[in-house]
């Protein structure tokens, strides 16, 4: 079965320090991977989507993922970090049968 | 902008009270979804449609029915509200992309709160 997991449950960060969020994934084709953000008592809202092509894919706010098949991985960065990115992060992958499959999520704290 | 959205985003119930969270986007999409989301638990998916009148069960459904009679709308019902299905639920739409689901837009959630 198709699985998310997202090794770090709470990551504190400084500001203007870079950000890396760490995703891995457990498929057996090629992966549609989506990094999602919510901000306290929010819905989700997508920050960048991969499905196929580069694999470094850009989306907004200043996020960047790379996919890398070797590592079933898809980590999120970000080289300077906001005090406005403090939320919850969720990694997913689109598996069989039409659905997501999430990750637990990262809570990211930001230091002033 | 693709539009989900839920009827209401904080609701309290008693104990054994029927309950209806709805649902409407605004895409055309043919997927429809209803998350809860648990503190440490992350996204569990209740339900899903793929058409109207078309269910899937998600991983946790017990407890839980659902009804899809037109595109626009998704309802989630708790048939006897408990007080472990207090939580946050979310809905979600996409289209159906190569068989599998494109990008999931979500609703802002809906707080139950079962007393």
């Amino acid at each position: 079965a198709q699985s998310v997991t997202q090794p770090d449950i709470h990551i504190t960060v400084s500001e203007g320090a870079s950000l890396e969020l760490r995703c891995n994934y457990s498929y057996g084709a090629t992966p549609y991977l989506f990094w999602y953000v919510q901000s306290p008592g929010q819905g989700l809202q997508l920050l960048l989507k991969y499905f196929s092509g580069d694999t470094l894919v850009q989306g907004i706010k200043g996020f960047e993922a790379e996919f890398k098949r070797s590592q079933s991985s898809f980590n999120l960065r970000k080289p300077s970090v906001h005090w406005s990115d403090a939320a919850e992060y969720f990694c997913a992958v689109a598996s069989y049968g039409n659905k997501l499959v999430f990750g637990a999520g990262t809570i990211l704290r930001v230091k002033s | 902008d693709v539009k989900v959205t839920q009827s209401s985003r904080y609701l309290v119930k008693r104990t054994g009270e029927k309950v209806f969270l709805e649902c409407v986007q605004d895409m055309d999409h043919e997927n429809m979804f209803w998350y809860r989301q648990d503190p440490g638990l992350g996204l569990r998916l209740i339900y899903f449609s793929y058409d109207v009148k078309m269910k899937e069960k998600g991983d946790i459904p017990e407890g839980y029915s659902v009804s899809r009679e037109k595109k626009e709308r998704f309802s989630l019902i708790l048939e006897s509200a408990s007080t472990n299905q207090t939580s946050m639920y979310l809905c979600a739409s996409s289209f159906i992309l190569q068989g599998t689901t494109g990008e999931l837009f979500f609703g802002e959630g809906s707080r139950l709160t079962v007393l």
